[in-house]
């Protein structure tokens, strides 16, 4: 069954610094991939998703993605972070055998300092 | 594009009593539809999905179950709540290969 690990609980950047969040799957076949982000109390937003063709994704936000299969690898990306980016992020992947229900990571809470 | 509806936004109800919340869906006809719950610290877990009126696989053995009367509606429910019950839970439609999710109910068993 394929499953998917976000490295990291936490992650406190500065405004204007650069951000990369990882997440590592493990799946059979080509997967389908996807970030979410999640403000407290809300429910989850669409940030960026992949199929199939490039392996650099552009998201809302200003985010983006980067495929790397030989890495099982799909880490997001912002080059300049903003207080308001300050979240709970969920990277998942897609299961063929449960109607392409999403399978989570267990997210990655990102703080934003001044 | 989709527009999921959820209700109640928040539900506070005693060990033992009787749950039911209500999903639906606008925008679309014949959507994968799934049930999610998130606990505190736990990530977000597949409870049940169905691609069709009348057709639901559960994912996790429970005290809850999931149907769906209408294309477009799917409602949890459960006849007797657990402390466990507890937690944030969220109605999602699937639109070709991506998911997009409801407001969700946040659920307190006391």
């Amino acid at each position: 069954a394929q499953s998917v690990t976000q490295p990291d609980i936490h992650i406190t950047v500065s405004e204007g610094a650069s951000l990369e969040l990882r997440c590592n799957y493990s799946y059979g076949a080509t997967p389908y991939l996807f970030w979410y982000v999640q403000s407290p109390g809300q429910g989850l937003q669409l940030l960026l998703k992949y199929f199939s063709g490039d392996t650099l994704v552009q998201g809302i936000k200003g985010f983006e993605a980067e495929f790397k299969r030989s890495q099982s690898s799909f880490n997001l990306r912002k080059p300049s972070v903003h207080w308001s980016d300050a979240a709970e992020y969920f990277c998942a992947v897609g299961d063929s055998n449960s109607g392409y229900a999403l399978n989570f990571g267990k997210g990655t809470s990102l703080l934003v300092t001044p | 594009s989709q527009t999921i509806h959820q209700w109640p936004a928040t539900l506070v109800q005693p060990v033992g009593s009787p749950l039911s919340l209500e999903c639906t869906v606008e925008g679309t006809s014949n959507p994968n539809l799934y049930w999610y719950r998130q606990a505190a610290g736990r990530g977000l877990q597949l409870l049940f999905y169905s691609v069709g009126i009348g057709q639901i696989s559960s994912e996790v053995p429970q005290n809850l179950s999931a149907s769906r009367p209408q294309d477009r509606q799917f409602i949890l429910s459960s006849k007797k709540l657990l402390l466990s019950d507890s937690g944030f839970y969220l109605c999602a439609c699937r639109d070709t290969y991506e998911q997009y999710f409801g407001p969700g109910t946040r659920l307190t068993v006391t």
